[in-house]
């Protein structure tokens, strides 16, 4: 079946060291996205790929950097985690631009990321 | 700018009983409107969505919702709920034609009880 895929399903990180979460799709679509959710809130987008086009958003902590080095993986790197960026990170794709035919994201199963 | 309200942080529903979860937006302009559901520890699934024709809209699962344009309304019902169905709902919106974010609500957390 085509999905999306996101290694590993839990992270333990220490405060301050560098830690990447991976994430890979066999639907082919050409957008990605990176959602930080924290419990019991809505996921909040850090950025998201068109194809090799890279979009931050502008609230994104610079300590969140994205990688995408073909169609099929984006990898999230957190340079020096700190406490508050414990959270379920979810990757997800679209086959274009969400507002212009009304295409649904897919989303993959997260990461738990945990900070000591 | 757009934006969706989700009125009811949590619901508390008896099995076999209905449910309706509510959702509003604000918007300017058209929009595409999505449910999507989060079951504990994964990430979301789309329920249905809303693009255009037919006001009312059905998904998996035997959900439904529909699109109350006067209302500015996307509720989310289902005639029978069953524990399975225990999960976050998040609602959700985007501007058509627009190269914008999708915006999610806060999401509605479903208690089913025995």
């Amino acid at each position: 079946d085509a999905m999306v895929i996101q290694n590993p399903r839990y992270q333990v990180t220490q405060f301050g060291k560098p830690v990447t979460l991976s994430c890979s799709q066999t639907l082919n679509h050409n957008v990605m996205y990176w959602y930080q959710q924290k419990s019991s809130q809505a996921p909040k987008l850090l950025f998201h790929y068109y194809d090799k086009d890279f979009n931050n958003e502008a609230d994104t902590p610079d300590n969140f950097q994205s990688r995408r080095p073909n169609t099929s993986f984006c990898f999230l790197d957190i340079r020096s985690p700190g406490l508050g960026d414990a959270a379920m990170y979810l990757c997800a794709t679209s086959r274009d631009r969400l507002g212009h035919s009304g295409y649904e994201q897919y989303f993959g199963p997260g990461t738990r990321l945990t900070v000591t | 700018a757009q934006s969706v309200t989700q009125l009811d942080s949590q619901v508390p529903v008896f099995e076999e009983a209905p449910v309706e979860l509510r959702c509003n937006y604000s918007s300017s302009v058209s929009v595409y409107l999505f449910w999507y559901v989060q079951y504990p520890n994964q990430g979301l699934q789309l329920l249905l969505k809303y693009l255009s024709g037919s006001t009312l809209v059905k998904g998996i699962n035997g959900f439904e919702a529909e699109f109350n344009k006067s209302q500015t309304s996307f509720h989310l019902r289902k005639p029978s709920v069953h524990i399975s169905d225990t999960a976050e709902y998040f609602c959700a919106v985007i501007r058509m034609n627009r190269d914008d974010k999708i915006i999610f609500g806060k999401g509605t957390r479903l208690h089913i009880l025995p």
